[in-house]
């Protein structure tokens, strides 16, 4: 099966510039996750979708930071505008909510601001 | 919410045995799991521990005690591509998966 798409693999902005990042999980996967990893650290999660609705967004910058799951499959992320600290990769995984199943990544978008 | 600390880094020997301990405290939990993730690319799952035990599955295997909020992995005969960070994560029961800041694992020869 394919697995999680994401684009673009990689993007560079400068400050207060915005920038989306797409992903397409799963086919039939419900929960939608987006991922910020800093060079160096673990995965941090910014929000959670189960099909088109919002789970847990705690730590969202909401000031800047927004994402939205129309229809229950596809999902953006967006930043407007970005900071230098939003440098990162940007990891987007779905699952099927149940049992042992995992969860599985895209290969990420690396942002780069400057 | 959720607190999962592990160590920073390790170094073992090729052909050797690395344990890589996780704790976790966490509201609701909903299984514990390990992934693999190689530098500039993305995680993928090793193992998962819901109930009390050990789970083996070829040269890895993984540990947990919930009463405790511990968990293991342990690599078996250590090969070079085993090299990576290992990521401890705890999934809730609305299925929220947070993670650990990882362990990095050098191997060598």
């Amino acid at each position: 099966e394919a697995g999680v798409a994401q684009s673009p693999r990689y993007k560079i902005i400068e400050k207060r510039q915005s920038v989306a990042f797409w992903c397409n999980p799963i086919s039939g996967h419900a929960t939608l996750y987006w991922y910020q990893q800093i060079l160096g650290q673990g995965p941090k999660l910014l929000i959670q979708f189960q099909n088109n609705g919002v789970v847990d967004d705690s730590q969202l910058p909401k000031d800047r930071f927004s994402a939205e799951r129309l229809k229950g499959v596809d999902s953006t992320l967006k930043i407007q505008p970005a900071k230098l600290e939003d440098s990162a990769v940007y990891l987007c995984a779905s699952s099927i909510p149940t049992g042992n199943t995992e969860a599985f990544f895209g290969q990420g978008t690396r942002l780069t601001v400057v | 919410g959720q607190n999962i600390d592990q160590p920073t880094e390790m170094t073992a020997t090729e052909g050797a045995i690395v344990q890589i301990n996780c704790t976790y405290q966490t509201s609701g939990f909903n299984g514990l799991f390990w992934y693999q993730q190689h530098a500039g690319e993305a995680p993928t799952f090793l193992s998962y521990n819901v109930l009390d035990g050990l789970e083996e599955k070829g040269r890895f295997s993984s540990f947990l005690s919930r009463s405790k909020g511990y968990s293991y992995l342990l690599l078996k005969e250590l090969q070079m591509k085993d090299s990576a960070s290992y990521l401890c994560a705890c999934r809730s029961n609305d299925y929220k998966l947070s993670f650990g800041a990882g362990t990095t694992v050098t191997v060598r020869a």
